[in-house]
């Protein structure tokens, strides 16, 4: 049980360049949530997904910033032409409503944009 | 206005006592969690609560589900303790607390 994994931990990239951050849930989870902490600021809720599925994308920059979690594989939050504003902490979380309610949060991935 | 609101923002307690940190919502929800944050470490979750009051260790939470209130008791604080603490509440989306942040003094 090996918990939900994020990866990389510390991500650093210049201005202009991508961002791929990933976030593999429990086993057994099949719903993501994507949140962000800015510095000094507390955790902001960005987007929920399900397999194949975008259920609440509300909290999502309109712009550069998109999330996908495929059939198969990791959950991935891209931002595009990153900027010094997306520097952040960015944490997924998964849980799982049945058989036994459980939620579970990623140990976060630091991003720098230098 | 939040969605949830936290109190006490900060708070410095001595080892030994006993502390309370209260968070009140304002939507629906499905269950509320108490986080603990590390500086510049990851989040644990501490407990996930539909109703009545949980126990783990020194760590009792509450909640009154008709009075949209949580309650987040530490017994016997410890330094190890220090960190911030966040109400979460889970309803058609997350939203959280600002965070408390607790230090406890030797």
């Amino acid at each position: 049980n090996a918990g939900v994994m994020q990866n990389p931990r510390h991500l650093v990239r210049r201005r202009g360049q991508e961002a791929r951050l990933r976030c593999s849930p429990m086993k057994g989870h099949s719903h993501v949530y994507w949140y962000r902490q800015l510095p000094e600021e507390g955790l902001k809720f960005m987007v929920y997904l399900q397999k194949e599925n975008i259920i609440d994308e509300s909290g999502m920059p309109k712009e550069r910033f998109s999330a996908e979690f495929p059939k198969e594989g990791p959950s991935i939050l891209r931002i595009q032409q990153v900027v010094r504003g997306d520097s952040a902490a960015y944490f997924c979380a998964s849980f799982r409503e049945w058989p036994n309610y459980g939620y579970t949060f990623g140990s976060g991935t630091r991003l720098t944009v230098v | 206005k939040n969605e949830v609101e936290q109190s006490p923002q900060n708070l410095t307690a001595q080892e030994g006592e006993f502390i309370t940190i209260n968070c009140s919502y304002s939507v629906g929800i499905s269950a509320l969690h108490w986080l603990q944050q590390h500086p510049g470490g990851g989040i644990v979750s501490l407990f996930m609560l539909s109703s009545g009051k949980k126990k783990h260790g020194r760590l009792i939470a509450t909640i009154n589900i008709q009075e949209k209130h949580s309650s987040l008791h530490i017994t016997a604080s410890h330094p190890r303790d220090s960190a911030v603490y966040i109400c979460a509440v889970h309803g058609n989306q997350f939203y959280f607390g600002t965070g408390t942040s607790l230090t406890v003094i030797p």
